[in-house]
C-alpha cells in the first residue's frame, strides 16, 4: 500500500536532548512538509521540502532542523533550542494527482513528550 | 502567501447541510482553494479543491464566487461522524510554490 509512515508514534525524551522523528513515503511524491500541532491549534508548518537536497523554512522553524537526502525521505530534528517541543508532529507530501489536483497526504503523527 | 480567516466553531444536527466559509481577501491569480478534514489525533485528509465557480465529489461541494475572495465548503446531510476540524488552504500550485500553511480551522459539532 502506498502511503507515509511516521515512526514512533509516541516519544518520550527528556528536556536537552536532540531528538529525530522519522518520514518514509512510497507516493513518489516531490515535496514533503513537517508541521506541528498543539492541542486545540491548527498546524503549523515548520518546515517543506520541494526537491531532494533542498529545504526551506515555514512559519516556525527555529529550533527544527531537516535533511532532504532522499526523495522518499524528510527526517525533522527537534533540537534542545527549541522551547516547547511537546507537540503532534505531522508530515506530508504532495504531487500533481488527476486533474491537477494538488492533494496533501499525511502521515499518522509523532507524539512527542518531553519533560 | 494569501491568509485565510474561518470561523472557529460550528454547531449543526444529523441531517442537516453544512456550510463553512472561508475569508481569503488577497488571493492571487495562480492560488487554488482546497479544503481538508482532521480528526482528533490524526493527520487531515483532503475533502475538496477549487479554483472557480462550483466543484462537487462525492462528499462535499465547494462553491467560489467570481472575485475568488471566499469560499464556501458545502456538507450535506451531516452524521455524528463529521464532527470534525475543517480547514481552509489557499495555495498556489501553477508556479510551483509549495508553501502551504493552515489557518486554526472550524471545529464544527454535529449533534444527534
Amino acid at each position: 500500500d502506498g502511503g507515509i509512515t511516521q515512526s514512533p508514534k509516541y516519544l518520550f525524551r527528556k528536556e536537552g536532548q536532540n531528538v529525530t522523528l522519522s518520514c518514509e513515503q512510497n507516493l513518489n511524491h516531490d515535496a514533503m512538509y513537517w508541521y506541528r500541532q498543539d492541542p486545540g491549534q491548527g498546524l503549523r508548518l515548520i518546515y517543506y521540502s520541494q526537491i531532494v537536497n533542498d529545504f526551506q523554512k515555514g512559519d516556525i522553524a527555529e529550533g527544527y532542523s531537516v535533511s532532504r537526502e532522499k526523495k522518499e525521505s524528510f527526517p525533522l530534528t527537534v533540537t534542545s533550542a527549541q522551547k516547547n517541543p511537546t507537540a503532534f508532529y505531522l508530515c506530508a507530501s504532495t504531487s500533481p494527482g488527476l486533474a491537477g489536483v494538488y492533494e496533501q497526504y499525511f502521515g499518522p503523527g509523532t507524539r512527542l513528550t518531553v519533560t | 502567501l494569501a491568509k485565510t480567516t474561518q470561523p472557529i466553531s460550528m454547531d449543526s444536527y444529523e441531517g442537516q447541510e453544512v456550510n463553512i466559509t472561508c475569508s481569503h481577501n488577497n488571493i492571487a491569480t495562480n492560488d487554488y482553494i482546497t479544503w481538508y478534514q482532521q480528526f482528533p489525533s490524526q493527520g487531515p485528509r483532503f475533502i475538496i479543491q477549487g479554483y472557480k465557480t462550483k466543484v462537487t465529489n462525492e462528499v462535499a461541494s465547494l462553491f467560489i464566487p467570481a472575485d475568488r475572495k471566499s469560499s464556501t465548503l458545502s456538507l450535506p446531510r451531516v452524521s455524528l461522524s463529521d464532527t470534525a476540524v475543517y480547514y481552509c488552504l489557499v495555495g498556489d500550485f501553477v508556479q510551483k510554490d509549495y508553501k502551504l500553511s493552515f489557518g486554526a480551522g472550524t471545529t464544527v459539532t454535529v449533534r444527534a
